[in-house]
């Protein structure tokens, strides 16, 4: 069955230190988005993808970076982990055909809870 | 700008009661809804969605929900809870351009 796969799943790590998450999909769609998920903040759009070498900022994207070198993959980096960064990452992909009836539907992986020190 | 309000933080029923969570939008144009569940420790899972046509849309797991275009509210029910049900639920929009805007989220405890 296709799916979405994060990892690590935790991740511990300490202040000003490179830290990259994975995001793997095996339903071979074209866009994919990073989530963080804070107590209060519900679910906020860090970075999101529509294609292949195609990268957006979204709305809390200052200190993370993203890079699209092929379908199924979208690594998240945190150039230099801060505490503000301790938080759940999730990972999401959806299918941009136009003949659906509804787009924007998207199918999330497990997360990654992260802890920066 | 758009957004998705969830009015409720928490809420509190008895199992076997009936259920509403809320959920308003304010979109330029009627958006693309949905209601996501989120299990502890697990991702989210679409519980239903609405595009158009029929007001009352049915999901998985004996959910519901109705959009209201006068009150730009689409709130989920269940008539009968589960002590499974206990998780956050997430009501989001989105307008066709791919990206969802996500409320922040309802957390549900279910008592015995």
């Amino acid at each position: 069955d296709a799916e979405i796969t994060q990892s690590p799943r935790h991740k511990i790590t300490e202040t000003g230190r490179q830290v990259t998450l994975a995001c793997h999909q095996t339903w071979n769609h074209n866009n994919m988005f990073w989530y963080r998920q804070d107590l209060g903040h519900g679910l906020r759009l860090i970075h999101y993808s529509y294609g292949v070498q195609d990268t957006n900022k979204g709305e809390v994207s200052d200190g993370y970076s993203v890079s699209r070198s092929n379908t199924e993959d979208l690594p998240l980096t945190l150039e230099s982990a801060a505490s503000s960064q301790t938080s759940v990452y999730f990972c999401a992909s959806s299918e941009p055909d136009q003949e659906r009836e509804v787009r924007d539907e998207q199918f999330f992986g497990p997360g990654t809870r992260l802890t920066v020190l | 700008a758009q957004s998705v309000t969830q009015p409720d933080i928490h809420i509190t029923v008895s199992e076997g009661a009936s259920l509403e969570l809320r959920c308003n939008y304010s979109y330029g144009a009627t958006p693309y809804l949905f209601w996501y569940v989120q299990s502890p420790g697990q991702g989210l899972q679409l519980l239903l969605k609405y595009f158009s046509g029929d007001t009352l849309v049915q999901g998985i797991k004996g959910f519901e929900a109705e959009f209201k275009r006068s009150q730009s509210s689409f709130n989920l029910r269940k008539p009968s809870v589960h002590w499974s049900d206990a998780a956050e639920y997430f009501c989001a929009g989105g307008r066709g351009n791919e990206k969802l805007t996500f409320g922040t989220g309802t957390r549900l405890t279910i008592i015995p």
